[in-house]
């Protein structure tokens, strides 16, 4: 089944622990994007990659990290996590070209301590 | 950057009647406009889309209009059902793709 699937689901964390929202794709796209979505604020996009090694800012970074070492995977690093980091993050895929299709992974809900 | 704007953030219907959210974007090179719907504790799922060379896509209850004159977007859902009721998204696409803007979003309620 094509699928866009993203670890851990749920996280309860403290302020400053490092941790690691895995992404990963099996379609074979090219694009890949991480997302947070706030009540009142949308999607907003954190970072984006369009194609292995190939990453970009996105609309909100600070304070996030990523890496495309592998055509499949994107994860989604936080050095130091701090409260305002308190959201529900979605990673995304797509093909190449732009008028494809986005395809979502089904979210991670991250709490700050 | 582009700037999507989308109105109204909240819109109650009766079931049956028609539902309509609209955006507006700021980039006129812009030229790709899908809408995604999410229901409650899951993700985006992309309902319809439009491209910059066509002014309407209908899909059963689902309409959405562009005026690339205008730069203005419109989801039209008519006979609404319970079902309907979700946060609606409308985004824009540039041509070069790196960013798809998405509006701050709808919550349509439909009640019986």
């Amino acid at each position: 089944e094509a699928q866009v699937t993203q670890n851990p689901r749920y996280l309860i964390t403290v302020t400053g622990k490092k941790l690691t929202v895995t992404c990963s794709q099996n379609m074979n796209h090219e694009y890949m994007s991480w997302y947070r979505q706030d009540p009142g604020l949308g999607l907003r996009q954190i970072y984006y990659s369009m194609n292995v090694e190939v990453t970009d800012k996105g609309d909100v970074p600070e304070g996030y990290k990523v890496s495309r070492k592998e055509k499949r995977n994107f994860p989604l690093i936080l050095e130091s996590p701090s409260p305002n980091q308190t959201s529900l993050y979605f990673c995304a895929s797509r093909s190449g070209g732009n008028l494809n299709e986005q395809f979502f992974g089904p979210g991670t809900r991250l709490t700050v301590l | 950057g582009e700037n999507v704007e989308q109105h109204p953030s909240t819109l109650s219907v009766q079931e049956g009647d028609s539902a309509v959210i609209k955006c507006t974007y700021s980039d006129s090179a812009s030229n790709y406009f899908p809408w995604y719907k999410q229901e409650l504790g899951k993700r985006p799922q992309l309902i319809i889309d439009i491209r910059s060379n066509v002014g309407e896509k209908k899909d059963q209850r689902i309409a959405v209009t562009l005026n690339k004159t205008a730069k203005h977007f419109s989801l039209h859902i008519t006979e609404t059902q319970p079902e309907d009721s979700a946060v609606y998204f409308c985004a824009s696409v540039g041509p070069g793709y790196s960013t798809l803007t998405f509006g701050k979003g709808t919550m349509l309620l439909v009640s019986p």
